[in-house]
């Protein structure tokens, strides 16, 4: 069955770190993958999303991700934490295009808390 | 920007009752999507919409459960005989904007607690 795996479910950083919130998904045909966020009491915004171009993509407010299809990984990174950031962020997966009904397959998120 | 609109934001209501959440895609998606998270939860497919019909459905999207695009711009979900556990926060989602890749786009989320 296909499936996301977020490692660790709170991750904790001071402001200015690098922040690193790991993604692994389950599959052997190439996915769609996204990482979206959700501040307190708000919906989920896309921060960014691989469809088979370049490997490395980046997304809004300076975060970043790279597909590793050898190690099944879309890992979000941001080099230098902001107060701002402390969210949910979820990663996700398609495996069809929207128009075959490409429904998302959520991880169970994980918190990120920054400290000052 | 374009965004998805969903009403309620909050709805409480009875076990028993039915719920009616109402969105609003963004206009000219093509796929419609309802999604829930309970809380504490990961966010769960429940259905996805096109063409008039249901293209997919989850376990969780069983008979009490049914979803409707009305108008033309609406797209709702019908919750007939709401129980303790359907408690979650509901999100409408659309996609299928040509040339948009797969990117899914989610409303705000509509908080159902049934008392």
């Amino acid at each position: 069955a296909q499936s996301v795996t977020q490692l660790g479910s709170h991750v904790s950083v001071s402001e200015g770190a690098l922040v690193l919130l790991r993604c692994n998904y389950s599959s052997s045909v190439p996915p769609y993958l996204f990482w979206y966020v959700q501040y307190p009491n708000q919906g989920l915004q896309l921060l960014l999303k691989y469809t088979s171009a370049a490997t490395l993509v980046k997304g809004i407010n300076g975060f970043e991700a790279e597909f590793k299809k050898s190690e099944t990984s879309f890992h979000l990174t941001k080099p230098s934490a902001h107060m701002s950031d402390a969210a949910e962020y979820f990663c996700a997966v398609s495996y069809g295009e929207y128009n075959q009904g490409g429904k998302l397959i959520f991880g169970q998120g994980t918190e990120l808390s920054v400290k000052p | 920007e374009p965004e998805v609109t969903q009403t309620p934001s909050h709805q409480v209501t009875q076990m028993g009752q039915e719920v009616i959440l109402r969105c609003v895609p963004i206009s000219n998606h093509l796929y419609f999507y309802w999604y829930r998270q309970i809380l504490g939860q990961k966010v769960e497919f429940l259905v996805s919409f096109y063409n008039n019909e249901i293209s997919e459905k989850s376990e969780i999207f069983d008979d009490q459960f049914s979803v409707e695009r009305p108008d033309g711009s609406n797209f709702t979900l019908k919750i007939r005989s709401t129980k303790l556990e359907d408690s979650a926060m509901y999100f409408c989602a659309s996609g299928g904007l040509s040339g948009s890749g797969n990117t899914i786009y989610f409303g705000e989320g509509s908080w159902l607690t049934v008392v």
